[in-house]
């Protein structure tokens, strides 16, 4: 049983088009990482989030985390082919638990 | 330089033969960790080392054994590698804070045939 729930799991969309990535659990976490993964190497991060409520925003990136700290959203506002990757979410603390992923395409 | 960087980057081996792979960081970090990654399970928690005399098991630590040399070199052993440990492996470092950054490396890639 995985902890954290990512739906979709893959989303291909065209480029311009806007999406939602989604992050659940039944679980209150302190708080929550969004980290993208590009084909050969690492995940990298992308946001924190820790207060419930809270959203933050990365140029076309907006990240909001659920009032109860339990689930987060990614949403992308008018995809690029460089938007293309995995996209995980993560509880943290000391064993920072990964979400299933989204692999997303983005089509020119 | 990679901060964190991992080897081998590929390997293909056998059923019942020992694997070691890798992990070395110019960090400074005191937190190292192993993760498995799988097509749709995202990434699993192997083993996870807060300091050279702590070493903790992670989800899915069966089947697996780590070594944590000095603060920057963490490896992971596979004493007896089977089909299902077919994967992509990663190295990953974090500081003291229980929020922080998580800095992978470019991952392993095994293969157990």
């Amino acid at each position: 049983t995985q902890l954290l729930e990512q739906s979709p799991q893959f989303l291909s969309i065209q480029e311009g088009e806007n999406l939602t990535v989604y992050c659940n659990s039944s679980s209150v976490f302190s708080s929550l990482q969004w980290y993208r993964q590009e084909p050969g190497e690492g995940p990298v991060l992308l946001v924190t989030v820790v207060t419930g409520g809270e959203v933050k925003k990365l140029k076309r990136l907006t990240f909001q985390f659920g009032d109860a700290r339990k689930d987060s959203s990614l949403h992308i506002t008018a995809a690029q082919p460089g938007d293309t990757g995995l996209y995980l979410c993560a509880a943290t603390g000391n064993q920072f638990y990964f979400g299933t992923g989204t692999s997303l395409t983005v089509i020119p | 330089d990679a901060d964190v960087t991992q080897t081998p980057r590929n390997r293909i081996t056998k059923t019942g033969k020992r694997i070691m792979l890798e992990c070395s960081q110019t960090k400074g970090h005191d937190r190292m960790y192993w993760y498995r990654q799988d097509p749709g399970l995202g990434l699993r928690l192997i083993y996870y080392s807060f300091d050279v005399k702590d070493i903790n098991k992670g989800e899915i630590s069966d089947g697996y054994s780590v070594s944590r040399q000095a603060q920057a070199k963490f490896s992971l052993s596979l004493e007896s590698a089977i089909p299902n440990q077919t994967a992509l492996y990663f190295c990953a470092t974090s500081d003291l804070r229980g929020d922080g950054e998580l800095f992978f490396g470019e991952g392993s890639r095994l293969t157990v045939l």
